[in-house]
């Protein structure tokens, strides 16, 4: 079955300092796989997304995420966190249901937090 | 540019009691997904649509219904609000072109809580 897992539930990290969140994937074809970000109140913003190709690809807002196969992986980073980048981030991968429907299979989301 | 609308953003119902929450996408998307968001569980898909008049269930569709008479609207419908239905109620569109490669555009979402 197909499934998201990231493992960091809630994550700190200083003004500054480098970024990455942990995403892994089960997903019997080629992956289509997401990353979103929810700021509080809000609704989820698209950050970058993986199709084919390069496995490092660059989103908005200075994050990139670099698909890795052989690990079923596709982690987020950012060499340098901005006190707005607070909120809680979402992996997610684009499945089949019920024909020729896209879904998305969300992870349970990573709380990011920012100490200053 | 407007995207996905959801209203209203707030609603406390009574058990029992019900009502709909609107979604409208002014993109022209095919495609359209109610989620619901509890904490600690991400998103779980209720319903779908991949076009007007065709509707379709996700992975939590008891107590909730849909109607999709329009490319624009999407609502979502509480016949016998329960409290295990208090939630956040994200609506999303997507363009109906490669399945699976699309991504979703979300509306800000309406916070249910059910009393």
């Amino acid at each position: 079955a197909q499934s998201v897992t990231q493992p960091d539930i809630h994550i700190t990290v200083s003004e500054g300092a480098s970024l990455e969140l942990r995403c892994n994937y089960s997903y019997g074809a080629t992956p289509y796989l997401f990353w979103y970000v929810q700021s509080p109140g809000q609704g989820l913003q698209l950050l970058l997304k993986y199709f084919s190709g390069d496995t490092l690809v660059q989103g908005i807002k200075g994050f990139e995420a670099e698909f890795k196969r052989s690990q079923s992986s596709f982690n987020l980073r950012k060499p340098s966190v901005h006190w707005s980048d607070a909120a809680e981030y979402f992996c997610a991968v684009g499945a089949h249901y019920g024909g020729a429907t896209n879904k998305l299979i969300f992870g349970t989301g990573t709380l990011l937090a920012v100490q200053p | 540019n407007a995207g996905v609308t959801q209203t209203p953003k707030f609603r406390i119902l009574k058990i029992g009691q019900s009502m709909t929450l609107q979604c409208t996408q002014d993109m022209n998307h095919n495609y359209m997904y109610w989620y619901r968001q509890d904490p600690g569980m991400g998103l779980k898909l209720i319903y779908y649509s991949v076009g007007a008049g065709i509707t379709d269930k996700g992975e939590v569709p008891n107590g909730y219904n849909v109607s999709r008479s329009t490319t624009e609207d999407f609502p979502l419908r509480l016949e016998l609000a329960a409290p295990s239905q208090t939630s956040v109620y994200f609506c999303a569109s997507s363009y109906s072109g490669q399945a699976s490669n699309q991504p979703q555009h979300f509306g800000d979402g309406t916070r249910l809580s059910i009393l």
